[in-house]
């Protein structure tokens, strides 16, 4: 099946850095993205959808000025976490969508703010 | 939202017992799957159903949908220690192909 790979897997940065996460397709291209946020024992929360080409669309509730999605190629998409908190640990998941409505996930990036 | 609520939320069974977990949701869905994830690890999808089939296999896995009841159901037959993991629902509909999440079932296999 289709292969996605998350970088880093995991990273701690003190608070007010920030930190970025790579999204990668392996061996297919991914016009689309898309990026999630997961507490611990919770669901999978979308922040936003990532576009190649064009700016990314951000769900209700989410700052695209904290959250900097940029999709640079079909095959690569990165989400920056800017001046991060420690209420901005969390695990961060993206995916991308195959031929049908699946979608293929990454690993996951644990990020702890000290 | 067209969000899937899973049911129960925790489950503990031997090894070789079958498990059971169900998935409720509140609107008209296109599509529904189900996914696994194990601890601190992205999801892998498992299977998917669409609305108008009441029914499908994979190997150990069985899913049933009933769209009167807005419910489907993840069975896993001769479960193993392997398969403890978390698993969740996901529904897309309204337009969008994007499916959200419930919160999950966490299942434990004790060997």
């Amino acid at each position: 099946g289709a292969v996605v790979s998350q970088h880093p897997s995991w990273v701690i940065c003190k608070s007010g850095t920030s930190v970025k996460i790579e999204c990668r397709s392996l061996d297919f291209q991914a016009t689309t993205m898309f990026w999630y946020r997961q507490f611990p024992k919770q669901s999978l929360m979308l922040m936003a959808t990532s576009n190649e080409g064009s700016k990314a669309t951000y769900e209700q509730g989410v700052e695209k000025d904290k959250f900097l999605i940029n999709h640079a190629s079909l095959t690569l998409s990165t989400l920056t976490v800017t001046s991060a908190h420690p209420e901005d640990s969390s695990f961060y998941i993206c995916s991308a969508p195959g031929l049908a409505v699946e979608q293929y996930f990454g690993p996951g990036t644990r990020l702890t703010v000290t | 939202s067209q969000q899937g609520e899973e049911d129960p939320q925790a489950l503990s069974i031997q090894e070789g017992e079958n498990a059971t977990m169900n998935c409720s949701y509140k609107t008209s869905i296109n599509n529904l799957q189900w996914y696994r994830q194990n601890s601190g690890r992205g999801l892998v999808h498992l299977i998917l159903i669409r609305s108008n089939e009441r029914e499908k296999h994979s190997g150990r896995l069985r899913v049933t949908l009933d769209t009167s009841k807005k419910s489907s159901s993840l069975l896993i037959t001769a479960s193993r220690a392997a398969d403890t993991a978390s698993y969740f629902c996901a529904t897309d509909g309204g337009g969008s192909y994007i499916p959200t999440f419930g919160r999950g079932t966490s299942l434990i296999v004790h060997p």
